[in-house]
């Protein structure tokens, strides 16, 4: 069975530029998450979506990042602008459904000169 | 903010030995998850417990939980090199079904 898949894998960009990671999470799993973070800490969920719909996004900082679940299958976060403390791992992970075991990527690291 | 607060956040012992986590957490839960990250890589999962179970058990991992104490044990028995790694625990609140992290018990096995 193949697991979460994101990419990129690295991101290095400036402040102010925008950026975007994609996530494909198992097959046949409801819940997608994506999580920040920061090097030292434990991640953060940002968001976290049943099947398209969103179902906590209260630690989104909603001015500049957004996820979108079309289908309920593939996911996209994008952060615009970004800024230097943006600078950290970007999770994804994916249940059969809430409260589940998660599965989680490989994460795509992201630097912000 | 983060539900799981994990003790200590570092931990230094030699291969063999047993190594033993806490987490702490502040409101009702369905359910408690154990996983582990080696550097530079992605989360796996160890073991979830329900909030109606007191322990759980899978090859040398131990896991503890006391619902009325809000907290659990994670325990490594026969450490070794390879169990290098931070570990964390995540809570899936009652009352919602947003997963909380802590932020890790760092843990070095020496060989």
């Amino acid at each position: 069975e193949a697991g979460v898949a994101q990419s990129p894998r690295y991101k290095i960009i400036e402040k102010r530029q925008s950026v975007a990671f994609w996530c494909n999470p198992i097959s046949g799993h409801a819940t997608l998450y994506w999580y920040q973070q920061i090097l030292g800490q434990g991640p953060k969920l940002l968001i976290q979506f049943q099947n398209n719909g969103v179902v906590d996004d209260s630690q989104l900082p909603k001015d500049r990042f957004s996820a979108e679940r079309l289908k309920g299958v593939d996911s996209t976060l994008k952060i615009q602008p970004a800024k230097l403390e943006d600078s950290a791992v970007y999770l994804c992970a994916s249940s059969l459904d809430q409260g589940w075991e998660q599965f989680f990527g490989p994460g795509t690291r992201l630097t912000v000169l | 903010s983060q539900q799981g607060e994990e003790d200590p956040q570092a931990l230094s012992i030699q291969e063999g030995e047993n190594a033993t986590m806490n987490c702490s957490y502040k409101t009702s839960i369905n359910n408690l998850q154990w996983y582990r990250q080696n550097s530079g890589r992605g989360l796996v999962h160890l073991i979830l417990i329900r909030s109606n179970e007191r322990e759980k058990h899978s090859g040398r991992l131990r896991v503890t939980l006391d619902t009325s104490k809000k907290s659990s044990s994670l325990l490594i028995t026969a450490s070794r090199a390879a169990d290098t790694a931070s570990y964390f625990c995540a809570t899936d609140p009652y009352n919602n079904n947003d997963m909380r992290f802590g932020a890790g018990t760092r843990l070095t096995v020496k060989p």
